[in-house]
This record gives C-alpha cells, structure tokens and sequence, in this order.
C-alpha cells in the first residue's frame, strides 16, 4: 500500500526552465515532507523539507510547496540545470510516531542543455 | 568530514548463506536505519533503532537481523530466510534523541546485493 506516490517515472525540461516534480500521498496525519535528490550509484542527498505548519518553503533554486486539502505536495527547480539530473524521491512522516518516513518510488529528470 | 560509510558496495551471495552489510557513522547521530530499493519501487524500511542496544522492524523486517551495540554502527544481517534479498542496501542515520521526530534522514552510498 504506497502512501508516497509520485505519478511520473521520469521528465525532461530544458535548461534554464522551470522543472516541476509532484508527489501525492495517501495519510492525512502526515506533518512532514522532505525531497531527496539521488545520483546513479550513491545514497539520496537530503534537498529540502516542509512542515505542514507551512504551504511554502524556499532554498535558492529550489521551492516545496505543500497544498495538504488536495494531500499534493510539489518540487519547483528554477532555473534548471544540467547538473539537477537525477532521480528525485519525496518522502513524508507523522510527528510524534518516531521518525519514520513513506517514500515515493521517484522521479527522473534529465535537463537538457 | 562526517559522513556514512556502507560496505562493500557490492556483494554477492549464495544460495542458502547469511551475509552482514556493514554501516558506520560518525555523525554522532543517535537514530540509524535500514532501507531497500527495488526496481521502480521507493525507499521501503526494514529496520531503524532509535538508541543503543534498542531496535525496531520497519515494515519489511522478515528475513533480516540487525545489531546495536554501538552507537556508531548498525550491521544488518540478510538471512536465508529472505527469499528475495537481491536488491540495493541503504543504511541512514538522524541526529535522534528526546524530539526524535521532523529530522532528515543522512544516506549512506549503499550495498547492491546479488545472489549467484
């Protein structure tokens, strides 16, 4: 049963636009989300979290947004570059039960120079 | 420089034998965990222990043991009774403690696994 779902394997956006990377989740008693960011043959690279306390939460180029009535929460990378190429995973935990977090199955981006 | 150290990064394995994968951190991280990813599948849990010498199953826990003597390190052990144990190993850790709860989770670069 994935409680973390991200809906598309893989995307492809030209360098300099906007990449947006979307995550849908199940458990309305999730409180808090995090991107992770995954090169081929390393371990994923915490990126950026959000509290549900928050709808936005900005870091340079990279922006979460969480819109918890639709339980959607997406990754906005703007500009794009080529070396954002990777898979993106998000994942989402329950305060106060531990810190264990559901994650998505991932998506691919490749940014085309 | 702090980091996860996972070892080796490939491993193989036989039919029918028990093999440990190695995690060690130096983060000072109280909290570690145990993760696998399959194909086209997310990050699923097997084991995570808050503290020394205390651990818990993940959701995925059947066919796997694991150790906490060590703060710094949390072996995880795929035992013959995994019937499907190919697959790519990450161990993470979070800072823990009291507020263990809202923290990042640090990955190590992995165990891929193969049976011969």
């Amino acid at each position: 049963d994935q409680q973390v779902k991200q809906n598309s394997p893989s995307l492809s956006v030209q360098e300099g636009r906007i990449s947006i990377l979307n995550c849908d989740y199940t458990n309305s008693m999730f409180d808090y989300f995090l991107w992770y960011k995954k090169y081929p043959a390393e371990g994923p690279t915490f990126l950026i979290s959000i509290s549900s306390i928050k709808d936005k939460n900005e870091d340079g180029r990279f922006t979460v947004f969480l819109n918890k009535s639709a339980k959607h929460l997406s990754l906005h990378i703007v500009p794009s570059q080529p070396g954002d190429s990777a898979v993106y995973f998000c994942a989402a935990s329950r305060s106060h039960t531990g810190n264990q977090f559901y994650f998505g199955t991932g998506t691919s981006l490749t940014v085309i120079p | 420089d702090g980091g996860i150290t996972q070892s080796p990064k490939y491993l193989f394995r036989k039919e029918g034998q028990n093999v440990t994968l190695s995690c060690e951190q130096n983060l000072n991280h109280d909290a570690m965990y145990w993760y696998r990813q399959d194909p086209g599948q997310g990050l699923r849990l097997i084991y995570y222990s808050q503290i020394v010498n205390d651990f818990q199953k993940g959701d995925i826990a059947e066919g796997y043991s694991v150790s906490r003597e060590k703060k710094e390190s949390f072996p995880l052990t795929v035992t013959s009774a995994q019937k499907n144990p190919t697959a790519f190993y990450l161990c993470a850790s979070s800072i823990g403690g009291e507020l263990w709860s809202n923290q990042p989770q640090h990955f190590g670069d992995g165990t891929r696994l193969s049976i011969l």
